[in-house]
């Protein structure tokens, strides 16, 4: 069965530090892969998606960026962060099907930042 | 411009009765529409999805309608139970959006024992 990794779980960086968060799959090959935010009392708002290693789709213009290194990882990052980039980032994974695609999505990550 | 609107921010309901959660869109090129529980600090979880041929899709205690000349879906909760407390968010996809999928803002469902 597939599953979705996530790390950390939480944490907190002061503004200006860089940043990076992991996602990796398992179970599955070549999978659309994406980054939402989920900022506090607002819905999911799609940052980036992938369809391939190298491939990366920017949905909002944002001091944040994306790479897919491997097939099964992808990687949220920043040089500098900002107060308004705190929130809870969520990585999900869809089979990469053509039509219809349900997206699956793990864990979380909660950044505070200070 | 929200394409996908989710107008109730919060629903209360008694254990054991039904739960309904409404959505509303605008872009009439939607063509498959899904349902997602998150609890708090968590990922989302898929529940159940529909797709535009169908006007009613059932898993259980879950059943989602669809109205496509309205543009609005919903989801039925019956019987309620406190472990269905959460936060559900409504999302809907085309085909030109390259399998990506458009989310509502959510609702939080409150069910009282």
């Amino acid at each position: 069965s597939q599953t979705i990794h996530q790390w950390p779980a939480t944490l907190v960086q002061p503004v200006g530090s860089p940043l990076s968060l992991e996602c990796t799959v398992e179970g599955t090959s070549n999978p659309n892969l994406y980054w939402y935010r989920q900022a506090a009392g607002r819905g999911l708002q799609l940052l980036f998606y992938s369809v391939g290693i190298g491939q990366i789709s920017s949905e909002v213009p944002q001091n944040l960026s994306a790479s897919r290194p491997q097939d099964r990882q992808f990687i949220l990052s920043s040089k500098k962060l900002l107060l308004s980039d705190s929130g809870f980032y969520l990585c999900a994974w869809s089979g990469g099907l053509a039509g219809p695609d349900t997206q699956y999505f793990g864990p979380g990550t909660r950044l505070t930042v200070l | 411009d929200q394409q996908v609107k989710q107008n109730s921010p919060s629903l209360s309901v008694q254990e054991g009765r039904i739960s309904i959660l409404n959505c509303d869109y605008t872009n009439s090129m939607f063509d498959y529409f899904l349902w997602y529980k998150k609890y708090p600090a968590e990922g989302p979880t898929f529940l159940i999805s529909i797709s535009s041929i169908k006007d009613k899709n059932e898993d259980g205690r879950f059943t989602v309608f669809l109205n496509k000349s309205a543009k609005h879906l919903s989801l039925h909760i019956v019987p309620s139970q406190p472990g269905d407390s959460a936060v559900y968010f409504c999302a809907a996809y085309y085909g030109g959006s390259q399998g990506n999928l458009i989310f509502g803002k959510g609702t939080k469902l409150s069910v009282k024992p």
